[in-house]
């Protein structure tokens, strides 16, 4: 079983929808948890990170987090054509501890 | 603040050659560094954790021996691809955690891409 799961896509959304990506993991342990954007042949870009169960909110990205269920999802609203990249999610164990990554959901922003 | 420099962006190597890869903090100490590696549509493995001081800890099937780990100073971790042979041929990607600790974030460098012929 993976540690970090996402669901690979494309997950194909029209300018100005909400994408809604997914991510579970494995290890009830987990403490941080993490969105990352990569686009083509560069290296990660965080987005947000989550800590508490719950919903944070930073612009138009909405991170929930649902520890009972290890479960984290990002929602874009009002999305970009920019926002067509891999968003990787990523957990840690403890603040110190090293980020294990899910094979990334790759969005594409359609016109 | 919180920038991570890493060089170079990009190298072509001959097969048997040894490659170094430098990943510096620029505006922050950085007591644990991470080397990932990336294959093509494939997500980040973490290679090893280089800690300042000491010896770096590798993940499971990462030989030790090949990809050599040097954390010398608070801002400077190495990583050498000793005798590269063409299926080391990746991206290779660093990332820092500023020394303070606490829910600190994670900073990459804009990555290496490898290529070995």
């Amino acid at each position: 079983q993976k540690e970090v799961e996402q669901n690979s896509g494309p997950l194909s959304v029209p300018e100005g929808a909400i994408a809604s990506l997914n991510c579970t993991y494995s290890d009830r342990g987990s403490q941080s948890f993490f969105w990352y954007r990569q686009y083509s042949g560069k290296s990660p870009e965080l987005i947000m990170s989550i800590y508490s169960n719950g919903d944070k909110e930073d612009g138009r990205f909405t991170a929930q987090l649902n520890k009972a269920s290890q479960y984290v999802s990002l929602l874009i609203r009002d999305s970009q054509p920019s926002d067509s990249a891999t968003y990787l999610c990523a957990v840690s164990a403890g603040t110190a501890s090293k980020l294990t990554f899910g094979t990334g959901t790759r969005l594409q922003v359609t016109l | 603040g919180a920038v991570v420099s890493q060089h170079p962006s990009r190298v072509i190597c001959k097969s048997g050659t040894s490659v170094k890869i430098e990943c510096r903090s620029l505006d922050f100490q950085a007591t644990t560094m991470f080397w990932y590696r990336q294959f093509p549509k494939q997500s980040l493995m973490l290679m090893a954790t280089s800690n300042e001081g000491s010896k770096a800890t590798y993940e499971q099937g990462v030989e030790k021996d090949k990809f050599l780990i040097n954390h010398a100073s608070l801002t400077l971790s190495t990583l050498t691809v000793t005798s590269a042979h063409p299926e080391d041929s990746s991206f290779y990607i660093c990332s820092a955690k500023p020394r303070e600790g606490g829910r600190a974030r994670y900073t990459f460098g804009s990555g290496t891409r490898l290529t070995v012929v």
